[in-house]
């Protein structure tokens, strides 16, 4: 079945602590992208990835890591959580190239940094 | 700065009353369009979308949306709406711009849809 999948889909962490949520896609998509979602401001873009090694800043990039070692993963790592990451979190990913795809969204990850 | 506003935060339908969600972008350029929805506890899905050509788009579940360019508008609507249409309802837009289309999309802060038996 084609899919996004991410883990994990619930976490609860305190300020400061690493942490790394991980994307993952059976698409053979080159582009990926994660978003946080917010009440009341929609998605945001934080980070993007073209393909393997080629990422870029989305609208939301501070407090936020990304690589694309791989076509199929793209990890969103938070290198010191702060509560205003506390936030549901969206990997996506769609075929790139020319024309805009549909973009295939995750399950999504509901964070929580206390 | 490009942006997609959605003007209604919460609509609140009878079942089989007529659905308008309404969806406003600001860029001068050419533009794709598309309409995601969320379902409770689910991650979004596509409803439709418009690239070029008719600007009436149908998509899934009997929903349609309309391009209108003179109005920067792209309007959702469905004639008689159910009560498992009970979702969060995105806006989005991608300036195109070649090859890197794909880096950026713009979504709008979403239509919250219930719907009374």
């Amino acid at each position: 079945e084609a899919q996004v999948t991410q883990n994990p889909r619930y976490l609860i962490t305190v300020t400061g602590k690493k942490l790394t949520v991980t994307c993952s896609q059976n698409m053979n998509h080159e582009y990926m992208s994660w978003y946080r979602q917010d009440p009341g401001l929609g998605l945001r873009q934080i980070y993007y990835s073209m393909n393997v090694e080629v990422t870029d800043k989305g609208d939301v990039p501070e407090g936020y890591k990304v690589s694309r070692k791989e076509k199929r993963n793209f990890p969103l790592i938070l290198e010191s959580p702060s509560p205003n990451q506390t936030s549901l979190y969206f990997c996506a990913s769609s075929l790139g190239g020319r024309e805009y795809n549909e973009q295939f969204f995750g399950p999504g990850t509901r964070l929580t940094v206390l | 700065a490009q942006s997609v506003s959605q003007h209604n935060h919460h609509v609140i339908l009878s079942e089989a009353a007529s659905l308008e969600l309404g969806c406003n972008y600001s860029y001068g350029g050419t533009v794709n369009l598309f309409w995601y929805v969320q379902y409770p506890g689910q991650h979004l899905q596509l409803l439709l979308k418009y690239f070029s050509g008719d600007p009436l788009v149908k998509g899934i579940k009997g929903f349609e949306a309309e391009f209108i360019k003179s109005k920067f508008s792209f309007n959702l609507r469905k004639p008689s709406v159910q009560w498992s249409d009970t979702a969060e309802y995105f806006c989005a837009v991608t300036p195109r711009m070649g090859y890197s289309s794909a880096s950026k999309i713009i979504f709008g802060s979403g239509t919250r849809l219930s719907i009374r038996p």
